[in-house]
């Protein structure tokens, strides 16, 4: 079946550390695969996406690259900043209409 | 343009009791979701749904009833609440078709079952 999982928390780095939030998939054929993420008391928002093999997807400083080969979607910062502190979630999309989330990463990052 | 939006915020059930939550979003897409955000879990599905007067059962759909009469609304009802209903609950919605696929969610319900 479809599945997403990703990398335990939580996660606290220095401001202006460099971020890595590893996760890795389960789905035959091509999936679609997101990054959403989660700020206190609030919904979900997508942060970024990648449609097929090989595409990265960037926002606001973040970047995924889709990889086939290694069926994963990390993702990374070069710097990060307080105002980053949140829950990350991978998610993946395959034909059909179910996204499949992972478990989150909380990422607090202190100044 | 409110996007999406969900009714109540909090409720505190007793075991047995009933509710729904209300969903609604004003950005005229046509799939609409329901999920439930446990420590630990992530997001689980629980109904979805591609239009007006359809639904369909995600990964969790046990003890959960929906209704989609209206395009911009979707409703989750629960008939006799549990313990272990007690989560928070998201409503989410998106474009049918294209290559955005970006879901747009509320700002969820908090349900404790006592």
């Amino acid at each position: 079946g479809n599945s997403v999982t990703q990398m335990e928390g939580p996660v606290t780095l220095s401001e202006e550390a460099f971020l890595t939030i590893n996760c890795t998939y389960t789905a035959t054929g091509y999936p679609s695969l997101f990054w959403y993420v989660q700020y206190p008391g609030e919904g979900l928002q997508l942060l970024l996406k990648a449609t097929k093999a090989d595409d990265k997807g960037s926002n606001k400083g973040f970047e995924a690259t889709y990889r086939k080969e290694t069926t994963s979607f990390h993702l990374e910062k070069g710097s990060v900043q307080v105002s980053d502190s949140a829950v990350y979630f991978c998610a993946l999309l395959k034909t059909g209409n179910q996204f499949y989330f992972g478990t989150g990463t909380s990422l607090t990052v202190i100044p | 343009n409110a996007g999406v939006t969900q009714t109540p915020k909090f409720r505190v059930l007793k075991t047995g009791q009933s509710m729904t939550l209300l969903c609604a979003q004003d950005m005229n897409h046509e799939y609409m979701y329901w999920y439930r955000q446990d420590p630990g879990m992530g997001l689980r599905l629980i109904h979805y749904s591609v239009g007006e007067g359809t639904t369909a059962k995600g990964e969790v759909p046990d003890g959960y009833n929906v209704s989609r009469l209206k395009k911009q609304n979707f409703l989750l009802g629960l008939e006799s609440a549990a313990p272990s209903q007690t989560s928070v609950y998201f409503c989410a919605s998106r474009l049918a078709g294209g290559s955005s696929y970006e879901q747009y969610f509320g700002p969820g319900t908090r349900l404790t079952v006592t």
